[in-house]
């Protein structure tokens, strides 16, 4: 079975602070993602990889950055955390092209900023 | 941009009922349909795939249809029991598993013993 660990399911912040969201995958699938879920607005994608060093901006990708030095790692950054970026924080992964594998998502990460 | 709609937003069913949950998507450019399931506080686990050269997908009590004309698919879940209450997620994939899922809200499944 794929495996998708975060790092966190439960964290909290002030604001200002740089925080760091960790996801791990364990079946060397190429592409990750991160998606923010919030009520009302459903999950909406914030940046993808689609391999090692290569980065795409989301829909949403203001206030946020990602690093994905290896494959099976990908980082979601908060240059400078802000109440308006308390939400839940899920991170997925999947197989490259084709587009007739799933995406295989985590536990997901509640983050608070106060 | 493609837009995807649930409906309906809610439903609360007694136990055993057969009951269908519906999607609408507006372009139907998609590689692939998903259905997911979200427990409180959780991930997603993925339900069941629909590529879009496939009409429908089956597993177990679920059975997913996919037509992309009209731009519609439905969840039809079978017998339905109290551990099947959650929330239920459908998604496109417009990129061909290279650039993210585009997912309607869900609709809030609870299923009364």
């Amino acid at each position: 079975d794929v495996k998708v660990t975060q790092s966190s399911r439960y964290l909290v912040k002030r604001t200002g602070e740089k925080v760091f969201l960790e996801c791990v995958q364990d079946m060397d699938h190429e592409n990750m993602f991160w998606y923010r879920q919030d009520p009302g607005l459903g999950l909406r994608l914030i940046y993808f990889s689609y391999d090692v060093k290569m980065k795409e901006k989301g829909d949403i990708p203001e206030g946020y950055s990602v690093s994905r030095e290896k494959k099976e790692r990908f980082s979601l950054i908060l240059e400078s955390a802000s109440t308006n970026q308390t939400s839940m924080y899920l991170c997925a992964s999947s197989v490259y092209g084709t587009g007739v594998q799933p995406q295989h998502f985590g536990d997901g990460t509640r983050l608070s900023i106060l | 941009k493609q837009e995807v709609t649930q409906i309906p937003a809610a439903l609360s069913v007694p136990e055993g009922e057969n009951l269908v949950l519906n999607c609408s998507f507006t372009d139907s450019a998609i590689y692939n349909l998903q259905w997911f399931r979200q427990d409180p506080g959780k991930g997603l686990t993925s339900l069941l795939l629909i590529q879009s050269s496939q009409r429908e997908q089956t597993s177990g009590r679920l059975n997913a249809s996919l037509d992309k004309s009209s731009g519609r698919s439905t969840l039809y879940i079978a017998a339905s029991q109290p551990g099947d209450s959650a929330t239920y997620l459908c998604a496109l994939d417009s990129g061909g598993g290279a650039d993210g899922l585009t997912f309607g809200k869900g609709t809030h499944l609870i299923i009364q013993p």
